[in-house]
Parts: structure tokens; sequence; C-alpha cells
């Protein structure tokens, strides 16, 4: 069985801090996604990673897919407080490229 | 383009009752997963379907069972509910072999 480990779980910081939010896992995956989840509303996809070593940047989040393809991170500069959610890393595995999740971060982003 | 949309947002039943959620996918996707997310965690597969057929099912019992129509549309029905089975069910579409899937608002089930 596969299993994403994230990292932390809660986190609760003020408006204008960084954060670094990690995903790890034993296994690799052809892929990682991470979503952001606000309550009582399905994920919204922020990013796909593909290759090993691979950054990608959305404005003030950077997120990095490992070399050997079984962890990522998700940095977010000047945190804002509409960047407050659950933060969920997924990878994708099998023919059917289904996603197995990470338990998921829940951020809190103080004014 | 329309988004993935879902149905009921809300449903309560009762343990041992049976219950039908649905999804419609998003405008040109062909394939739709099922997840299960209880609360304080993050999704779980069940099952996907492509072409009207399943294609790939995560560890959930048979009474977890689903159906794709030509219009890509779908349906995910629970038998003989239990109180574990409370939960937010979110469909997901996407097009055939590829990663990203996007995901609906979610139906909350509470099972009493």
């Amino acid at each position: 069985t596969q299993l994403l480990e994230q990292s932390p779980q809660f986190l609760s910081i003020q408006e204008g801090e960084n954060l670094t939010v990690y995903c790890n896992s034993s296994s690799v995956f052809s892929s990682l996604q991470w979503y952001r989840q606000e309550p009582g509303e399905g994920p919204v996809l922020l990013v796909t990673v593909v290759t090993g070593g691979e950054v990608k940047k959305l404005k003030r989040l950077t997120f990095q897919f490992g070399d050997a393809r079984k962890d990522s991170s998700l940095h977010i500069t000047a945190a804002q407080t509409g960047d407050t959610g659950l933060y969920l890393c997924a990878g994708t595995s099998g023919s059917a490229r289904q996603l197995t999740f990470g338990s998921g971060t829940q951020l809190t982003v103080l004014p | 383009e329309t988004g993935v949309t879902q149905s009921p947002t809300h449903l309560i039943k009762t343990r041992g009752q049976q219950v039908t959620l649905r999804c419609s996918s998003q405008s040109g996707h062909n394939t739709v997963s099922w997840y299960q997310q209880a609360l304080g965690q993050g999704p779980q597969f069940i099952f996907q379907y492509y072409r009207e057929e399943e294609n790939g099912r995560g560890n959930f019992p048979p009474r977890f069972s689903g159906l794709q129509f030509p219009n890509y549309s779908s349906e995910l029905n629970v038998n003989a509910l239990e109180l574990d089975d409370s939960a937010l069910y979110l469909c997901a579409s996407s097009l055939a072999l590829r990663n990203e899937q996007f995901f609906g608002p979610g139906t909350r089930l509470t099972v009493l």
C-alpha cells in the first residue's frame, strides 16, 4: 500500500511569514499534485509535478518534486490570510491514475 | 466551461439503508473517480469509471458500487450503510490517462 505522510499536520502563522509543508513517501509516484481545500468544498488543484527535481512556481507558492519522485514540498512566501485552508498532496499511480492523498496540512494565517 | 457538479449537497440516512450519489463531469472529461473523505483525513480512492466500465478500485467493499452513463455522468451507490460511511464523498473528473483530476464540491453523507 502506498502512503503519503504530510507534515506538519497543523500550522498557524502570522501574515507575512514564510512556511514549508512536506509530503513524504517510501513509494515512487509517476506524478504528484498539490490541492487546497476549503471547508465544505472539494479540493482545488494547485499544481502537478512530474519530473524528479522539478520546481514550479505559482506566484508566492513554490513546489518541488524530489529527485527520486518520492517526496515533495510546498513553500509559501509572505503568507496572506487568503492562503488559509487544508493543503493536500496526492500521488498518482496505477493504470487508473488514481490519487493517493496525504492526510493534509491545515494552515491558518492570522492577520 | 462547466465544472464538476454533485448532488445532493447533504444527505442523512440511517444504518442499513441504501444511498445513491450523483456526479456530472466537467465538460469534455470522459473519466470519473470517486473518493471518500472522512473528517480530518485526506480523500481515499473508491473507484474510477472510464467508458462506462470500472477502471480501477480502491480498498472498499462490494457494497460500494457505481455506474457511468454515456454522457460521462456517474453514480455512486452504497448499500447496507454503516455508521463509518459518514463522510464527504467527492467526485473528480479527468481526461483518460491524464494526471490532473478536478473535484466537485462533494456530498456530505451522515449515517445515524
